[in-house]
């Protein structure tokens, strides 16, 4: 079954450090990865997808992630934080076909501070 | 471009009431919509899938009679909650996808729903 894992309810990271954001998933063949960043009381904001192509995903707002297929996993990072990145972060994978369900990890809370 | 919008942004209820949550694209055409549920720092669980046309696939122990959808036009689905009661409160979100085939969802800025 297709699953994704965020081992991380909270991130702590100073201003101006850098950040990495954890997800593992678990998929048959080959895997749509995508993360969303949530605001409190907001819906989902696109960040990144990895689809085919280059293992380095950039997205919106400076954050990247790796695509790492035999550690199964899809890092979100960013190279120095920032207190407004402050947020609720999604990995999610697509089930199924391309067309299927998004089905998400549990959520990581990053918080930067000053 | 791919803006999805929800209509209200925040409702609040008495328990027995039914309420209705508009979910639309505003500028391209969805064939798929997709209703999901939030509790407080938790992730999205999926309600129920609804496609233009026919009847929306509810996910399992999903109560498709008090979770009532309908996807009448390629831009608009409603959620409507029937019977509400303070367990219903959650905060709801939508998201639109273009075509199928297309794994690109497109979400909405999400509704909360207070039941007293």
């Amino acid at each position: 079954a297709q699953s994704v894992a965020q081992p991380e309810d909270q991130v702590n990271v100073a201003e101006g450090n850098p950040l990495t954001v954890k997800c593992t998933y678990s998929v048959s063949g080959n895997p749509y990865l995508f993360w969303y960043v949530q605001y409190p009381n907001r819906g989902l904001q696109f960040l990144l997808k990895y689809i085919t192509g280059d293992n380095l995903v950039k997205g919106s707002y400076g954050f990247e992630a790796e695509f790492n297929k035999s550690q199964t996993s899809f890092h979100l990072k960013k190279p120095s934080a920032l207190v407004s990145d402050s947020a609720l972060y999604f990995c999610a994978v697509i089930k199924g076909s391309k067309g299927g369900k998004l089905i998400f990890g549990q959520g990581t809370e990053l918080s930067v501070k000053p | 471009g791919a803006v999805v919008s929800q209509h209200p942004s925040w409702v609040i209820c008495k328990s027995g009431t039914s309420v209705k949550i508009e979910c639309r694209s505003l500028d391209f055409q969805a064939t798929t919509m997709f209703w999901y549920r939030q509790f407080p720092k938790q992730s999205l669980m999926l309600m129920a899938t609804s496609n233009e046309g026919s009847k929306a696939t509810y996910e399992q122990g999903v109560e498709k009679d008090k979770f009532l959808i309908n996807h009448a036009s390629l831009t608009l689905s409603t959620l409507t909650v029937t019977s509400a009661h303070p367990e219903d409160s959650s905060f709801y979100i939508c998201s639109a996808r273009l075509r199928l085939g297309n794994y690109e969802q497109y979400f909405g800025p999400g509704t909360r729903l207070t039941v007293t």
